[in-house]
């Protein structure tokens, strides 16, 4: 298994570029969700979903798109990067929604908008 | 909404000794989950110990123990024994639809 997997772990964008970050997991969790992390400051939500065609906005949604057409993958798409997006981003997955189930979290992936 | 707060920006230990990490939370709910995950420099998250809101017993895992206090809505982290493998950030975190953090608290092991 390789868990939870980011790609890429580095990038740097220019303001107004789009990209989408990658996520994949081989667990067949049903629970996705993408945090952002800042300097001084926990993990964020972003979005997350609860399965297949399945999305829902967190904390921290705005410039950000999702969507989930397969349980392993949950890309995150930034169709206009902003300065304000610079961050280290992580994916987590778990079995399902219930608040028991452990996170699994990915090793993130360093984002600069210049 | 939760919030989770951390009041400790920095902790600092001697090796070997015990060091208690301090979280405090807001919630409606009288179900829930609470967490806390370190992240090493290699920014990894790693689940330390988990707490269901039900059980009044207090959860461990080795070195690593909760002193879980519902009423206060308090959850503080004892590491007895650090090492210098401890060295890392913890967070604090609350369950709801995704994870909830703190801002997190920096622990620095003195050898």
């Amino acid at each position: 298994n390789a868990g939870v997997t980011q790609t890429p772990k580095f990038q740097v964008l220019k303001t107004g570029q789009s990209m989408t970050l990658q996520c994949a997991q081989d667990m067949n969790h049903e629970y996705m969700s993408w945090y952002r992390q800042d300097p001084g400051m926990g993990l964020r939500l972003i979005h997350y979903s609860v399965g297949a065609g399945i999305t829902d906005q967190g904390e921290v949604p705005n410039g950000y798109n999702v969507s989930r057409s397969t349980t392993e993958d949950f890309p995150l798409r930034l169709l206009s990067a902003a300065p304000s997006q610079t961050s280290v981003y992580f994916c987590a997955s778990s079995l399902g929604l219930a608040n028991s189930y452990e996170q699994y979290f990915g090793p993130g992936t360093r984002l600069t908008v210049t | 909404a939760q919030t989770v707060t951390q009041s400790q920006p920095e902790m600092s230990v001697q090796e070997a000794e015990t060091v208690t990490l301090s979280c405090t939370y807001d919630t409606s709910e009288s179900d829930y989950y609470l967490f806390w995950y370190k992240q090493p420099p290699s920014r990894q998250m790693i689940l330390v110990i988990r707490q269901e809101a039900y059980k009044q017993q207090n959860a461990t895992e080795n070195r690593f123990s909760v002193n879980f206090q519902k009423a206060a809505k308090s959850f503080s982290l004892k590491i007895s024994d650090s090492q210098l493998g401890d060295a890392a950030m913890y967070f604090c975190a609350y369950r709801a639809d995704g994870l909830t953090f703190g801002k997190g608290t920096h622990l620095i092991i003195q050898p």
